[in-house]
């Protein structure tokens, strides 16, 4: 079936950077984009970006902008996203999650989601 | 940015009961819309995109409706695994967005 598995916690400090990796199967890797979606403690979904295993281009939220760097190697079907200088804003569940593309053209519904890495920023 | 809120923030129903739960975008969003369920300690679990279309292997007492910038997700007789909270979310523009989230909660 198709899947998503993500590694494990990080603890990090502050200006620190973390990288998550999020390993696909069950599909092909290449005809579906990954997003990335962080959730906070106790708090809602926020959008990251997302990557077209594919080709490697890329689309980060403006919030991410310059800290966030999602990539993929496809000799694994693997993705991983790399977020830099950290704060502690940035402690939360982070989740890879996968776009459907069909026909030429992709859309943003998530199915499936990995089980998240919950990432700590603490000194 | 598409805002997206939800309402009630949380939604007190009776098992057997039907629950209704609303989503409304500060933008049309052309019916780009999914909704999603989280249960304690999971990931999120897709319901409906499209805002009508259920995704494989929800069962039928899930439906979606709406259009333009009101959107809705109704539960028909809430089963004791539905008590959980939903969030809905644009597609229609970048960034994607969440709405904050309806809790619904055993009366």
């Amino acid at each position: 079936q198709v899947q998503l598995v993500q590694s494990g916690p990080e603890v990090k400090k502050p200006g620190a950077s973390v990288k998550v990796s999020c390993k696909a199967s069950g599909y092909s890797f290449i005809d579906h984009y990954i997003h990335w979606v962080r959730q906070a403690p106790g708090q809602g979904l926020e959008w990251m970006g997302w990557i077209d295993p594919d080709t490697g281009r890329t689309h980060y939220a403006q919030t991410f902008q310059g800290r966030v760097t999602m990539t993929r190697d496809t000799s694994v079907s693997t993705l991983h996203m790399q977020l830099s200088s950290l704060r502690s804003g940035d402690t939360a569940l982070y989740y890879c999650a996968r776009g459907f593309c069909a026909d030429g053209r992709c859309y943003a519904w998530f199915d499936p989601w990995g089980q998240g890495t919950p990432v700590t920023v603490s000194s | 940015e598409r805002v997206m809120t939800q309402s009630p923030a949380t939604l007190s129903v009776s098992p057997g009961e039907r629950a209704t739960l609303s989503c409304r975008a500060s933008h049309s969003i052309s019916n780009k819309l999914a909704w999603y369920q989280q249960k304690p300690g999971q990931a999120p679990r897709l319901l409906i995109y499209g805002a009508s279309t259920r995704a494989t292997g929800i069962p039928a007492r899930f439906s979606g409706g709406g259009s333009g910038t009101e959107y809705t997700l109704t539960i028909s007789s809430l089963q004791s695994e539905d008590f959980a909270i939903y969030y809905c979310q644009q597609y229609d523009n970048w960034p994607y967005t969440f709405g904050q989230g309806t809790k619904l909660e055993i009366k």
